[in-house]
């Protein structure tokens, strides 16, 4: 059975930093995987799609790796911003789509 | 149409009412998806179609929920004799293939009072 595992669960970090969020996976089996956002009291929104062939995704600050041989991605976020505060989920798609609980983002201005 | 769209966006109903939610994919996508997420909670699956599979229905918390799905085209999600703990955000997302992403609509809030 696949599960999703995200650390940490919740981050405060101050302006500016550059910061790095951790999903993994138990069953390398996977079409793509996904990065979403959510703000509060809202919607997912997708950030980045990464295909089971690729390597990493990019957009703007964000940058997203996939190593399906070891079950794991990263979300790089470079310079955060207040703006950039929500939190961060990822999910696998195998037959279905499977998420993580989760990690909380604050940003301190 | 360009996104998954969602109706109502906010319902509020009485304990014991039935209701009935909305979700309109994205034209051609064949999967469906409906999530449930009580306030600050992660997502708890609720039901899946592929199709014309027969839907994944596992997730569904008890016989007062139902979905139904024809084709590839709208779903409603069906909630009988509403309880308070029913009060959640209601999300629905859609994709046109397992190598493709998802996209969510932006939910249906549920107030049971």
């Amino acid at each position: 059975k696949q599960e999703v595992t995200q650390i940490p669960a919740a981050l405060s970090v101050p302006e500016g930093e550059n910061l790095v969020l951790n999903c993994s996976f138990t069953d390398s089996a996977i079409y793509n995987l996904q990065w979403f956002r959510q703000d509060p009291g809202k919607g997912l929104t997708s950030l980045l799609l990464i295909q089971s062939s690729q390597r990493e995704q990019t957009s703007g600050r964000l940058n997203a790796s996939l190593d399906k041989s070891s079950g794991r991605s990263t979300l790089y976020i470079a310079a955060s911003q207040p703006g950039d505060s929500a939190t961060y989920l990822c999910a696998v798609s195998d037959d279905k789509i499977i998420f993580g609980k989760g990690t909380r983002l604050h940003i301190l201005p | 149409g360009a996104g998954v769209s969602q109706s109502p966006s906010n319902k509020v109903t009485e304990k014991g009412k039935d209701v009935e939610l909305r979700c309109d994919p994205i034209s051609g996508h064949t999967a469906l998806y409906w999530y449930r997420q009580r306030l600050g909670q992660g997502l708890e699956f609720l039901i899946y179609f592929q199709g014309n599979s027969a839907p994944d229905k596992s997730g569904l918390p008890s016989d007062r929920f139902s979905a139904e799905r024809t084709g590839e085209s709208v779903s409603t999600l069906t909630i009988q004799r509403t309880q308070q703990e029913d009060s959640a955000v209601y999300l629905c997302a859609s994709s046109s293939g397992p190598f493709d992403g998802y996209t969510f609509g932006s939910g249906t809030r549920l107030t049971v009072v």
